[in-house]
């Protein structure tokens, strides 16, 4: 059966370091992986996109890396902040069929 | 202006009861979904619609009807609630052909009591 996992139900950190979180899938040939942030109460934001012929890729602190061989994800916040504080998700899309890992809780500490 | 809203944002409801979440776009995407996030926060989709032809439909139960009078709207109902049925629901839209990212409402926090 088709799993999405993502190895840590929570991480804490020392702001400043980065934080690493990864997303492993299997049984899945997704065109594209996304992640998302959700902080309590809110839906979900978009924060990366990475397609399955990209082998990395950056905005600002953030930085996505996908390998189609591992069937792994991980994705780097650099100079943590504790705003940074949130659970962020990743999600496997193939044709209009998107869905979640469970979700990792990161919290940074000053 | 909001780009996905969802309505209403908390519903109470009694077992048995039978109530409608509401659901609209107005980023012109041809796709929508409906996801059930549970109180272990895990976000599974119920179903996916394009162009408002059903594509996924998840093993849900059939008390659950989503209808999508247009690409615009994609409403979720529910008959018969029961005290499982309490989650938060989130409406989600996202172009078809442009592989970009989901845009998410706010969530509806469904009890049943």
């Amino acid at each position: 059966s088709q799993k999405i996992e993502q190895n840590s139900e929570a991480l804490n950190i020392q702001e400043g370091k980065t934080a690493t979180l990864t997303c492993n899938y299997t049984n899945y040939s997704p065109a594209y992986l996304q992640w998302y942030r959700q902080d309590p109460g809110r839906g979900p934001v978009f924060l990366l996109l990475i397609r399955e012929n990209e082998k990395e890729k950056r905005k600002e602190r953030l930085k996505v890396t996908f390998d189609t061989t591992l069937k792994q994800s991980l994705f780097h916040i650099t100079a943590s902040q504790p705003a940074d504080s949130a659970t962020y998700l990743c999600a496997l899309d193939a044709d209009n069929d998107m869905r979640f890992g469970a979700g990792t809780r990161l919290t940074v500490k000053p | 202006d909001t780009a996905v809203s969802q309505t209403p944002k908390y519903l109470v409801t009694q077992m048995g009861n039978d109530k409608s979440i509401k659901c609209e776009q107005n980023l012109g995407h041809d796709t929508m979904y409906w996801y059930k996030q549970d109180s272990k926060k895990f976000l599974k989709i119920m179903f996916s619609y394009n162009n408002k032809e059903l594509i996924i439909n998840e093993t849900v139960p059939n008390r659950f009807s989503p209808k999508s009078p247009d690409k615009a709207h994609l409403n979720l109902h529910i008959n018969s609630l029961e005290l499982g049925d309490s989650a938060v629901y989130f409406c989600a839209s996202s172009p078809r052909d442009t592989r970009t990212e989901a845009f998410f409402g706010q969530g509806t926090r469904l009890t049943v009591v």
